[in-house]
């Protein structure tokens, strides 16, 4: 079945240090690919999404790109801000039917301190 | 405008005890899911609405589970005889639907359930 899996946490960097996060998928047909990022005491958030092999997402200073050889939508950052503090998690989607349900790593904690 | 909304937002039950959960998507969206996250994990799939066809039920847990929608609008998602692993975050989730764009899922802020 379709499954993501998720580079474990907890990682803890300082303040303008560079982020990735990997995530790599398994996926029949052809997934689209999201992150979605959790802030201390609020809901999930989409951050960025890819919908075909070579797209690149990006949002707030976050990049991600499809790459379908490597099944990976790994996520990174040039330098990271206290406020990036969140749990992130990588999700795909692929149509089952009539459902388009997202399958979730296990979400990753990012700690940025100052 | 307004997002997806959930209530309660906590709820504390006793074990046995049925459950009702409530979702408010976004207007104007014909797709619902929900989703359960238990502590320290990911989002697990649940069911999924879309406009008036059948839900696809696939990810509930067991039959003690059971989502209906009105519409295209309310959800509410109940437990019967709730157990102790039942205890988790509940999140609903909106998207507009087929088309592009259409599977970007917009998620309310969770009912947290916790099971004594």
């Amino acid at each position: 079945g379709d499954s993501v899996t998720q580079m474990e946490g907890p990682v803890t960097l300082s303040e303008e240090a560079f982020l990735t996060i990997n995530c790599t998928y398994t996926a029949t047909g052809y997934p689209s690919l999201f992150w979605y990022v959790q802030y201390p005491g609020e809901g999930l958030q989409l951050l960025l999404k890819a919908t075909k092999a070579d797209d690149k997402g990006s949002n707030k200073g976050f990049e991600a790109t499809y790459r379908k050889e490597t099944t990976s939508f790994h996520l990174e950052k040039g330098s990271v801000q206290v406020s990036d503090s969140a749990v992130y998690f990588c999700a795909l989607s692929v149509s089952s039917g009539s459902a388009r349900q997202l399958t979730f790593g296990s979400g990753t904690q990012l700690t940025v301190l100052p | 405008g307004a997002g997806v909304s959930q209530s309660p937002s906590n709820k504390v039950t006793e074990k046995g005890k049925d459950v009702e959960l409530r979702c408010d998507p976004i207007s104007g969206h014909t797709a619902l899911y929900w989703y359960r996250q238990r502590l320290g994990q990911g989002l697990e799939f649940l069911i999924y609405f879309q406009g008036n066809s059948a839900p696809d039920k696939s990810g509930l847990p067991s039959d003690r589970f059971s989502a209906e929608r009105t519409g295209e609008s309310v959800s509410t998602l109940t437990i019967q005889r709730t157990q102790q692993e039942d205890s988790a975050v509940y999140l609903c989730a909106s998207s507009p639907g087929p088309g592009v764009g259409g599977d970007t899922q917009y998620f309310g802020p969770g009912t947290r359930l916790t099971v004594l």
